[in-house]
C-alpha cells in the first residue's frame, strides 16, 4: 500500500548499543513527525521535519537522541548508548502539510536489555 | 499533572452498547481536538477532528467538546466487536508547536459478542 512504513518492526538490543530506526513517509508529505509510546505514558512527541525549515527537536528527551531526513522523505531516528528506559514502540507519522492530517506507521518496537 | 488526562480504563461492554469515552485538559491554548483509534500493534488512525465546543457526528461516532469544561469526549453507537482497540484523544494549539500533538494516554476498549 501507499501508507507510512517504518523498519524494523521489532528491534532487541543491549544497553549502551547505538540503534537506527528507519520511517518511509507517504510520497509527497512534506511534514514528518516522530512520536514514542510508552506504555501507560501515551505518544510523547519527539521531532518533527517540515519542508526545507529546521526541525523542531523540543520532544526529544536526551542528547542520545537524534534524527535526520535525507531529500525530504526516508527519516532516521537514531539512539546512541541506548538504556533500558529507552524501550517503546517508536512511531513515525506524516502529513500533506503542517497542519493537515497526521497519518501514522505501525510503529518499532524497541526492547532494549 | 499531566496537561491531557485519560482514563485508561479498560472498559469492557456489551455488543450494541453505548460507549462514552473522555480526556480532560489543562492547557486553555489547545484548540483543535482529535480521536485517534489504535488497534493492538498497529499505528493510531484518525477518527475525528473537532475544532468548536459542540457536536460533530460521523456515523456511529459523535465527538463532543467543551472548551469551558476543558473536557472532550466520545460517543460510540452500537458498539461492535470490532470497535475493541484503544482509544486516544489528542489535541494541539492554533499558534506556535506546528503540528505537534499531545496525546492522552488511551483508553483500552472491549466490546464483547
Amino acid at each position: 500500500g501507499a501508507g507510512v512504513s517504518q523498519s524494523p518492526s521489532n528491534k532487541v538490543t543491549e544497553k549502551g548499543k547505538d540503534v537506527e530506526l528507519r520511517c518511509d513517509p507517504i510520497s509527497g508529505h512534506t511534514a514528518l513527525y516522530w512520536y514514542r509510546q510508552s506504555l501507560g505514558q501515551g505518544l510523547e512527541f519527539l521531532i518533527y521535519f517540515q519542508g526545507n525549515s529546521a526541525p523542531d527537536k523540543s520532544g526529544l528527551p536526551s542528547d542520545r537522541f537524534s534524527a535526520e531526513r535525507t531529500g525530504g522523505s526516508v527519516s532516521t531516528l537514531t539512539i546512541q548508548r541506548t538504556q533500558q528506559e529507552d524501550s517503546a514502540v517508536y512511531l513515525c507519522a506524516s502529513s500533506s502539510g503542517l497542519y493537515n492530517e497526521q497519518f501514522f506507521g505501525p510503529g518499532t518496537r524497541l526492547t532494549v536489555l | 499533572q499531566k496537561e491531557v488526562e485519560q482514563d485508561p480504563g479498560p472498559l469492557s461492554v456489551p455488543e450494541g452498547a453505548i460507549v462514552s469515552l473522555n480526556c480532560t485538559y489543562s492547557n486553555s491554548a489547545f484548540q483543535y481536538f482529535m480521536w485517534y483509534r489504535q488497534y493492538s500493534r498497529k499505528g493510531p488512525e484518525l477518527l475525528m477532528y473537532t475544532y468548536s465546543s459542540g457536536n460533530k457526528e460521523d456515523g456511529r461516532f459523535t465527538a463532543q467538546v467543551d472548551k469551558s469544561s476543558k473536557y472532550i469526549s466520545l460517543f460510540i453507537r452500537d458498539s461492535q466487536p470490532s470497535d475493541s482497540a484503544t482509544y486516544l484523544c489528542a489535541m494541539k494549539g492554533v499558534t506556535g508547536g506546528g503540528n505537534k500533538l499531545t496525546f492522552g494516554t488511551g483508553t483500552q476498549l472491549k466490546v464483547e459478542l
